[in-house]
């Protein structure tokens, strides 16, 4: 079966201008996670959701906002961009067994977003 | 703080030369953990998950093991495809939020 699909794979912004970013999830994966990666920090939790609901949330500012859709595809959106928000974004679907995040997470390849 | 740590940041073995990595954790609950390896220019793929101490699993060439602070991950006579970035993640029982450490490099030599 077709897995996780982010779109764009690549996108360059400059400060100030906002991004929307896609994640198309495994059929039948009702649970997204979002993540950031960088050379750094290495991978941040953004945030999760599950049934068009916010599940869980990491520590990022409030510029970093998401969605879910009824078909579970997701956007996350990044609004007045920072130099510092250059990272690649991960997108991760499960199952979204009762309880959280534990059943196995597939991730998709990615965004890489810069910020000139 | 809750803190996931990798060792080493990076290594470098000859083929078939075996070794572990290490992911140690402080969490308050954990509710479990998971290994990933991550090529370069993708997504991380998930490998493992340990629930509690004593547990371990395996497939092919490597084998996670999970204490009450710490878990390993053992690579038998590894091959130059399993080069990599490995990364250990842990889930915190009281809110669910994944934390990751920062991973392990690993160069097989042939």
């Amino acid at each position: 079966k077709a897995g996780v699909t982010q779109t764009p794979r690549y996108l360059i912004k400059t400060r100030g201008q906002q991004v929307t970013l896609s994640c198309s999830p495994i059929s039948g994966h009702r649970s997204v996670s979002w993540y950031q990666q960088t050379p750094g920090q290495g991978l941040q939790f953004l945030f999760e959701y599950f049934s068009e609901t916010q599940r869980n949330k990491g520590n990022f500012p409030g510029r970093f906002s998401g969605r879910q859709f009824s078909n579970s595809r997701s956007e996350m959106n990044v609004s007045t961009l920072e130099l510092g928000d250059s990272a690649l974004y991960l997108c991760a679907s499960s199952l979204g067994l009762a309880g959280g995040s534990m059943d196995e997470q597939f991730f998709g390849p990615g965004t890489r977003l810069t910020v000139l | 703080e809750d803190q996931v740590t990798q060792s080493p940041e990076a290594l470098r073995l000859q083929e078939g030369e075996s070794s572990s990595l290490n992911c140690s954790y402080t969490v308050s609950g954990l509710r479990g953990l998971f290994w990933y390896r991550q090529d370069p220019g993708k997504g991380p793929e998930f490998l493992f998950t340990l629930y509690s101490a004593g547990e371990e699993k395996e497939k092919e060439r490597l084998k996670a093991t999970l204490t009450k602070k710490e878990s390993f991950l053992h690579i038998t006579a590894p091959k130059p495809e399993d080069s990599a970035t490995y990364l250990c993640a842990v889930q915190r029982g009281r809110d669910d939020k994944i934390i990751f450490g920062k991973g392990t490099r690993l160069h097989i030599l042939p």
